[in-house]
């Protein structure tokens, strides 16, 4: 299986400030036929299900506030909040889907 | 719009098995590929099987092979988890979810609309 991992594991940043979460995986998921990275990442508020913010590693969810964007490719990917909201504070994953699809341990994003 | 709406809490001891559903409001059950991921509580997310409704075919993660069975009942719109010879390591919530890429697809994509979750506690 192909293995996720992401950094940091938890950050506190100011209301209004930039969050950065990284992701790596542990093998090449870019397929140059379709020019496309097979990367989604998920919010995960405390009590509900995950939340579906990027698939094809930087393309929106439908009502997706445009604060949040991914970029990346290869094995290298980041989520970055640009101004950091109250209702931002959650856990966020990764998620390959190039094989068997795995998830990322989370990152944990707080106010400052 | 699509929801998905799980059954409730189960309480098992070790050994059992425990079958969860998962029903689809708003649309019909054969338009999704529905899978089934689960959390440890505290923990990550682990993709345990899918169900493809073009060829009722189920693929499963190797970690869960010859425990787990995927069904579905297409006229109830509902989907089903059942997971046998349950271990305390298999106290999480599980979560239906549907696959972004629809279904026909041999690996699942992304999940973009899921159930509440059903928490399952295994203990003596």
């Amino acid at each position: 299986d192909i293995l996720m991992t992401q950094s940091p594991d938890s950050l506190a940043v100011s209301l209004g400030e930039r969050a950065t979460i990284n992701c790596k995986s542990s093998q090449n998921i870019f397929y140059s036929s379709n020019n496309k990275n097979y990367l989604a990442w998920y919010q995960q508020k405390p009590g509900q299900p995950p939340k579906l913010l990027i698939y094809w590693a930087s393309t929106r969810q439908s009502g997706v506030p445009d604060r949040f964007s991914g970029s990346g490719s290869g094995t290298d990917f980041t989520l970055t909040i640009s101004s950091l909201q109250a209702e931002d504070v959650a856990v966020y994953f990764c998620q390959q889907y190039w094989r068997t699809p795995t998830f990322g341990p989370g990152t944990k994003v707080e106010i400052k | 719009q699509v929801q998905l709406v799980q059954s409730g809490a189960e309480v098992k001891k070790p050994g059992a098995s425990v079958k969860v559903s998962c029903k689809v409001y708003g649309s019909s059950l054969t338009q999704f590929s529905m899978n089934w991921v689960r959390q440890v509580p505290g923990k990550g997310l682990e993709w345990m099987g899918s169900f493809d409704p073009e060829d009722r075919e189920t693929t499963y993660a190797q970690k869960f092979k010859g425990r787990v069975i995927l069904t579905e009942d297409t006229p109830a719109d509902t989907a089903y988890m059942e997971l046998s010879s349950l271990t305390s390591e298999d106290t999480a919530v599980y979560y239906c979810t549907t696959d972004g890429f629809g279904s026909g697809s041999y690996f699942p994509g992304w999940f973009d609309r899921w159930g509440q979750g059903t928490l399952v506690t295994v203990s003596s």
